[in-house]
């Protein structure tokens, strides 16, 4: 099954520390979006990636975080000195072109900062 | 700001009958729409969708129906089933935003024996 792949499932960082989160889109697809869902929250979208470009990242906050999606490679996304409010769960997902509504989702990385 | 609004959180069904959840949107730009389902500890799952060209769109036992005017639509699922528990979310997409998909707050749907 070649499904959208994240890892880890669960990621346990300190307060200050570095957090990465992994993706493997689809096979064949080319595209990649992040997601964070905040408890009791719906997911609210952060990133948009093709290859080895950002096309839109309105939903980053502007310091710590960053993503990328190299030629070769999952894409990762990188929290970067990591505070309480970080955590949540954070879903990539992938579609195989530009204009394709639908976005198949992986399992998720459940990020706790204590 | 929320844009796409899901007013009931929950929802409790009994096997065989209809469910019926709901989402409202105030975005004029959303152009397409889709419901995703979400089990515990897993990622959404896409369900079905629609465009703002149509009014309604069918699969199986899951009907998507759309009122442009009210800024609302809503999904039907008949005969509900036992696996069909799960939290529901609606998106949207608008015109020019190369498929960002914004997200309602989600509805757990409980559908009991």
């Amino acid at each position: 099954n070649a499904g959208v792949m994240q890892n880890p499932r669960h990621l346990v960082r300190r307060r200050g520390q570095e957090a990465r989160l992994r993706c493997s889109p689809m096979k064949g697809h080319s595209h990649v979006y992040w997601y964070r869902q905040l408890p009791e929250e719906g997911l609210k979208f952060m990133v948009y990636l093709q290859k080895e470009n950002i096309i839109d990242e309105s939903g980053m906050p502007k310091e710590r975080f960053s993503a990328e999606f190299p030629k070769e490679g999952p894409s990762i996304l990188r929290i970067q000195q990591v505070v309480r409010g970080d955590s949540a769960a954070y879903f990539c997902a992938s579609s195989p072109r530009e204009g394709a509504y639908e976005q198949y989702f992986g399992p998720g990385t459940r990020l706790t900062v204590t | 700001d929320q844009q796409v609004k899901q007013n009931s959180p929950s929802l409790s069904v009994q096997e065989g009958r209809i469910s019926i959840l709901n989402c409202d949107y105030t975005n004029s730009m959303f152009d397409y729409f889709l419901w995703y389902k979400k089990y515990p500890a897993e990622g959404p799952t896409f369900l079905i969708s629609i465009s703002s060209i149509k009014d309604k769109n069918e699969d199986g036992r899951f009907t998507v129906f759309l009122n442009k005017s009210a800024k609302h639509l809503s999904l039907h699922i008949v005969p509900s089933q036992p696996g069909d528990s799960a939290v529901y979310f609606c998106a949207a997409s608008a015109i020019g935003t190369a498929s960002k998909l914004t997200f309602g707050t989600g509805t757990r749907l409980q559908v009991t024996l």
